[in-house]
């Protein structure tokens, strides 16, 4: 068990549907780590977040968005969903936002089917 | 360009040997991390181990080693004496800095692991 906690565990949605992803890192982690992992793309670094600000940005769709909250917990927002938006979404968590050397600590992830 | 690069989508082998798993990363940046990561059939990421750009000695945890070689851009995984358990998609990823100053990872497409009784 890795410390971070990830809700829903299965989602099943239809298409043009939004959903929201939820993320709790491990304790005393400050900086969280979304990525989304299908089979034509690998696994996909999305966005990062530390302290409640956006720190970083990868190949994130316009339809995605994401937010940390006060209490450190953070929210993956996925709206006009499509068939190739099912994939297994993770959030990660570090301690600090920066430093080649931080271990990412991964949570169950959760698995998107868009009907 | 991919930045990480597994060559072998697939692996086989004997229970109690050792099997080695490829990675090759691309950069220029000078401080970067390396890491491993194990992904079983239920989905979790499972980290390995980690080599950072600066360490003289490759990383070791338990059955688990890294070798880097630096100058060849390399970083492959040594898994010893293998186990049924660690039959899964293995992972290698680099963290290098990005223009905000946060580290951005790349994983690599990965390398399917079976081990054979």
């Amino acid at each position: 068990d890795s410390g971070v906690t990830q809700t829903p565990k299965h989602l099943i949605t239809a298409t043009g549907q939004r959903v929201t992803l939820r993320c709790s890192p491990r304790s005393g982690d400050l900086s969280v780590y979304w990525y989304q992992q299908s089979l034509d793309q690998g696994l996909q670094f999305l966005i990062q977040y530390y302290n409640g600000e956006e720190r970083a940005k990868g190949n994130i769709l316009e339809r995605f968005s994401a937010q940390q909250f006060p209490d450190l917990h953070s929210e993956l927002n996925l709206s006009s969903l499509e068939l190739g938006d099912s994939a297994l979404y993770f959030c990660a968590s570090t301690p600090s936002p920066l430093g080649s050397t931080d271990t990412q600590y991964f949570g169950p992830g959760t698995r998107l089917t868009v009907l | 360009a991919q930045k990480i690069t597994q060559t072998q989508p697939g692996m086989f082998v004997q229970e109690k040997e050792a099997v080695t798993l490829d990675c090759t990363y691309d950069t220029s940046d000078p401080s970067y991390g390396l890491f491993w990561y194990k992904q079983p059939s239920s989905g979790e990421m499972i980290f390995l181990i980690y080599q950072g750009s600066y360490d003289q000695q490759n990383a070791t945890e338990g059955r688990y080693s890294l070798n880097f070689q630096k100058a060849r851009k390399s970083a492959n995984l040594v898994i010893s004496a293998s186990q049924l358990g660690d039959s899964a998609m293995y992972f290698c990823a680099m963290r290098e800095s990005s223009s905000g100053g946060s580290y951005i990872p790349t994983f690599g497409r990965g390398t399917s692991l079976i081990v054979h009784p």
